[in-house]
């Protein structure tokens, strides 16, 4: 079965600091992995995806995500955060093959600070 | 991107009432859209799979008689709560699959519905 693993509850960085959001994965197969923000009583925005190709993903406000494969990672970076950035980041999973159904990490509350 | 919208944001509803949320994806035709619960601060757990014009494929541990889930079009999905109870209240978040495109399918997410069953 598919998991994925947000390690940190909670990442606090300062405006204008580079910030990393931490994501591992397990599946079987090749996974898709995705990053989704959510701000308070929203639902999800799709922030990037990877499928193939570069293991550099370019998203949406500023984010990218590396893919490595040999640590199973995808974690979420930004080279200057915002305040604006404070929200609730989930990574999540999908295998091929799978019917599209996403596995969800748990979830990294993000602050930043002035 | 695309849009999905879900109505409405807030209900509540006395127990043993039924409520339904709607899904729809505004710009786009979905044939597969799925259906999320998510308790406060934790993560979604997804409920079932909803195909255009077949029954809905439910995650074990759901109840497909009351979660009710009927995906009439392209466009449209919706969740009816049967019988609701307090322990039902919840935020439902539903989420729409549009491709496929140059890097295949992305799913969008609706802003979600919040259910209080008193």
């Amino acid at each position: 079965a598919q998991s994925v693993a947000q390690p940190e509850d909670q990442v606090n960085v300062a405006e204008g600091n580079p910030l990393t959001v931490k994501c591992t994965y397990s599946v079987s197969g090749n996974p898709y992995l995705f990053w989704y923000v959510q701000y308070p009583n929203r639902g999800l925005q799709f922030l990037l995806k990877y499928i193939t190709g570069d293991n550099l993903v370019k998203g949406s406000y500023g984010f990218e995500a590396e893919f490595n494969k040999s640590q199973t990672s995808f974690h979420l970076k930004k080279p200057s955060a915002l305040v604006s950035d404070s929200a609730l980041y989930f990574c999540a999973v999908e295998v091929t093959g799978g019917g599209n159904k996403l596995t969800f990490g748990t979830g990294t509350q993000l602050k930043v600070e002035l | 991107g695309a849009v999905v919208s879900q109505h409405p944001s807030w209900v509540i509803c006395k127990s043993g009432t039924s409520v339904k949320i709607e899904c729809r994806s505004l710009d786009f035709q979905a044939t597969t859209m799925f259906w999320y619960r998510q308790f406060p601060k934790q993560s979604l757990m997804l409920m079932a799979t909803s195909n255009e014009g077949s029954k809905a494929t439910y995650e074990q541990g759901v109840e497909k008689d009351k979660f009710l889930i009927n995906h009439a079009s392209l466009t449209l999905s919706t969740l009816t709560v049967t019988s609701a109870h307090p322990e039902d209240s919840s935020f439902y978040i539903c989420s729409a699959e549009k491709g496929p495109g140059l890097t295949g399918n992305t799913i969008y997410f609706g802003e979600g519905s919040w259910l209080t069953v008193v």
